[in-house]
């Protein structure tokens, strides 16, 4: 139990589908995150929210569109996708967007584009 | 631009001591970070370092030295469990946190 809960934890969709990943802390934490994670690279940061404010979008794709209601929920909303956007996205969550706070990830949603 | 470099694999036997490397050319310094990710699984905070030395945390020791752009992540006693891609993260001037793509440990018996 990470803390940090995504969901779907695999997806599959074709390029013209919509779909949302979901992720939930239960941490009392401020900021949240959205990473990509490909194969045998680093991390890449796509969003990041601080008290339910979007602070960074590390020039995302609109295709990529995120949304956070709260402090506790984030969410990634997909469309019209392309396979090289196969990947794990991974959320995480911390205290604060300073400082020695480590971030908490979750398990990630692993996707695939048809 | 910023990068991270460390190895991209390392194999090591069960019981030894394996140190993995980081050095790093970032805008500014505001700490580095460690973390574990086991296949298929999140990635878990190890350590930071933000001074200079060697910080111990049990079976695993994170070194810093600044003026070198440099860290390590020593492990050891190494256990199967071991096996895994360790992760080196710095935080940069304006608190970005710039990553390295992991270096994966295969621990044989």
């Amino acid at each position: 139990e990470t803390g940090v809960t995504q969901t779907p934890r695999h997806l599959v969709m074709g390029m013209t589908n919509k779909k949302s990943l979901k992720c939930e802390q239960h941490l009392g934490h401020n900021a949240m995150y959205w990473y990509k994670q490909s194969a045998k690279k680093p991390l890449e940061l796509m969003f990041v929210y601080n008290f339910k404010e979007q602070t960074e979008n590390n020039s995302v794709p609109s295709r990529f569109s995120p949304e956070c209601p709260n402090s506790s929920h984030l969410f990634l909303h997909l469309h019209t996708l392309q396979p090289e956007d196969s990947a794990l996205y991974l959320c995480a969550s911390s205290q604060e967007i300073e400082g020695a706070v480590p971030q908490h990830f979750g398990d990630g949603t692993r996707l695939s584009i048809l | 631009g910023q990068n991270i470099d460390q190895p991209t694999e390392m194999t090591a036997t069960e019981g030894a001591i394996v140190q993995i490397n980081c050095t790093y050319q970032t805008s500014g310094f505001n700490g580095l970070f460690w973390y574990q990710q086991h296949a298929g699984e999140a990635p878990t905070f190890l350590s930071y370092n933000v001074l200079d030395g060697l910080e111990e945390k049990g079976r695993f020791s994170s070194f810093l030295s600044r003026s070198k752009g440099y860290s390590y992540l020593l492990l050891k006693e190494l256990q199967m469990k071991d096996s895994a891609s360790y992760l080196c993260a710095v935080r940069d001037g304006n608190y970005q946190l710039i990553w390295g793509a992991g270096t994966k440990l295969i621990i044989k018996p």
